[in-house]
């Protein structure tokens, strides 16, 4: 298995507050990944890194920060969260994504968070 | 717009049977395409992938791509019990970074 790993797993908060989810990875790619996964809309990209301190937007971002000051690590922030928030947030790892060889995805367990 | 689509379900198939999940998706210049299993309260693991027109083959899994009309395939031979799960598939889109996925057909194989 892919050496990811979410904290925390389950978090349960107040709408307006701040929260960070943590993805820690111990196999060095280069691609990291939040992606969040709701009934009815399957997985959807919040947020990709393609390197240190190099993010870029995905489909959702709305609401959302990231930050990767370490190959290993990619954070998850929600500013003041909001119920709307509620949702699996799941990582994912790969080593390359660009041209017709891409890279699969790994995926950590998830983070389920309520947002009450 | 990109879009992959993919039948909800809830698909049902005996046990033996062979199973078939089909995806759709936007752009004609997609590169490359994935199918993920998964399983209640897990994470996605991939079960294929496959770049070139035509057929794949993976022990009881064959996941089928044509290009020209944007549409991939996975069949699931002699499908078991164990086989009950939400299948998703996913496409990269030419010049993307990332993965946009289908909603996920969800299969339940009867014993």
């Amino acid at each position: 298995d892919a050496g990811i790993t979410q904290s925390p797993r389950h978090k349960v908060t107040e709408t307006g507050t701040p929260v960070t989810l943590r993805c820690h990875q111990t196999e060095n790619h280069r691609y990291m990944y939040w992606y969040r996964q709701d009934p009815g809309h399957g997985l959807r990209l919040i947020h990709y890194s393609y390197g240190v301190k190099d993010t870029d937007k995905g489909e959702v971002s709305d609401g959302y920060s990231v930050s990767r000051s370490k190959t290993e690590d990619f954070l998850l922030t929600l500013e003041s969260a909001t119920s709307s928030q509620t949702s699996v947030y799941f990582c994912a790892i790969s080593e390359w994504m660009t041209g017709a060889n891409t890279g699969e995805l790994f995926f950590g367990e998830g983070s389920r968070l309520t947002v009450l | 717009q990109k879009e992959v689509e993919q039948n909800s379900g809830p698909l049902s198939v005996p046990e033996g049977a062979i199973a078939s999940l089909n995806c759709t998706y936007s752009d004609r210049g997609s590169q490359s395409f994935f199918w993920y299993r998964q399983y209640s309260g897990k994470s996605p693991e991939l079960i294929m992938f496959i770049y070139s027109n035509g057929d794949k083959e993976d022990g009881r899994f064959t996941a089928q791509l044509n290009k020209a009309s944007q549409y991939v395939s996975l069949l699931i031979r002699d499908s078991q019990p164990s086989d009950s799960a939400t299948y998703l598939c996913a496409v990269n889109f030419d010049g993307a970074n990332n993965l946009f996925f289908g909603t996920g057909t969800r299969l339940t194989v009867i014993p």
